[in-house]
């Protein structure tokens, strides 16, 4: 069975440095797409960065990168220069299935609580 | 991407009632989902809305509890029925469509049971 695991529950840090939030996953699918989310204190759910299985580079967006690691199945999520608007709940997940046994689900991780500190 | 109005953004709720929540979609979307997140948890699938037939439930969730409309490609309801505090949890609706690798999400519904 897929399964995603965040091993972090909370993690500080100082505002402008960068931190990383970890992501294990496990699934027997050659294909899959992992993804990470930022939910702040109003629920949203904000999307950040996508990676897929079959990409030969780790993933960037602006100050997020993805450090895709396949042979150790992780994902951990990488932010730059922290901000006080950074302090939220992380999420990662993984979609399950590819192809016709693409179901469309998302399989979350537990998520960690970041907050940065002034 | 797909933009969801997802409604209401909060309620507070006597236990024993129920209450709706709808999901309206800017374009039609084949795969619409139902996640609850109780406090502090992370989001759990309660059932994938189809289109013109029964919703399909996870398991530890029942029709009963959880009845699902999704009467077009556009348009989805969930109703929390006879409510514990034990319901107490953020609702997201949740469609695949094209942008953001496919995913997006409702604002959610922060729903208090008293």
């Amino acid at each position: 069975a897929q399964k995603i695991t965040q091993t972090q529950p909370g993690m500080f840090v100082q505002e402008k440095e960068a931190v990383t939030l970890d992501c294990t996953y496990d699934t027997s699918d050659p294909s899959y797409g992992l993804f990470w989310y930022k939910q702040p204190s109003s629920g949203e759910m904000i999307f950040l960065i996508y990676q897929g299985s079959y990409d030969q580079q780790n993933a960037t967006e602006g100050r997020y990168s993805l450090n895709f690691q396949k042979a150790r199945k992780s994902a951990n999520l990488v932010i730059s220069a922290s901000q006080l608007g950074d302090s939220a709940m992380y999420f990662c997940a993984m979609r399950e299935g590819h192809g016709s046994s693409n179901t469309g689900k998302l399989i979350f991780g537990q998520g960690t609580t970041l907050q940065v500190k002034p | 991407s797909a933009v969801i109005s997802q409604k209401p953004s909060r309620d507070i709720c006597q236990r024993g009632t129920s209450l709706t929540i709808q999901c309206q979609v800017d374009s039609q979307v084949t795969m619409m989902f139902w996640y609850r997140q109780q406090p502090g948890q992370s989001l759990t699938l309660i059932a994938t809305a189809n289109q013109g037939s029964e919703a399909t439930y996870e398991s530890g969730f029942v029709i009963d509890k959880f009845p699902i409309s999704r009467p077009n490609l556009t348009f989805s309801t969930l109703t929390v029925s006879n409510m514990s505090p034990e319901d107490s949890s953020i609702y997201l609706c949740s469609v695949v469509s094209r942008g953001n690798h496919g995913y997006t999400f409702g604002s959610g519904t922060r729903l208090t049971v008293v």
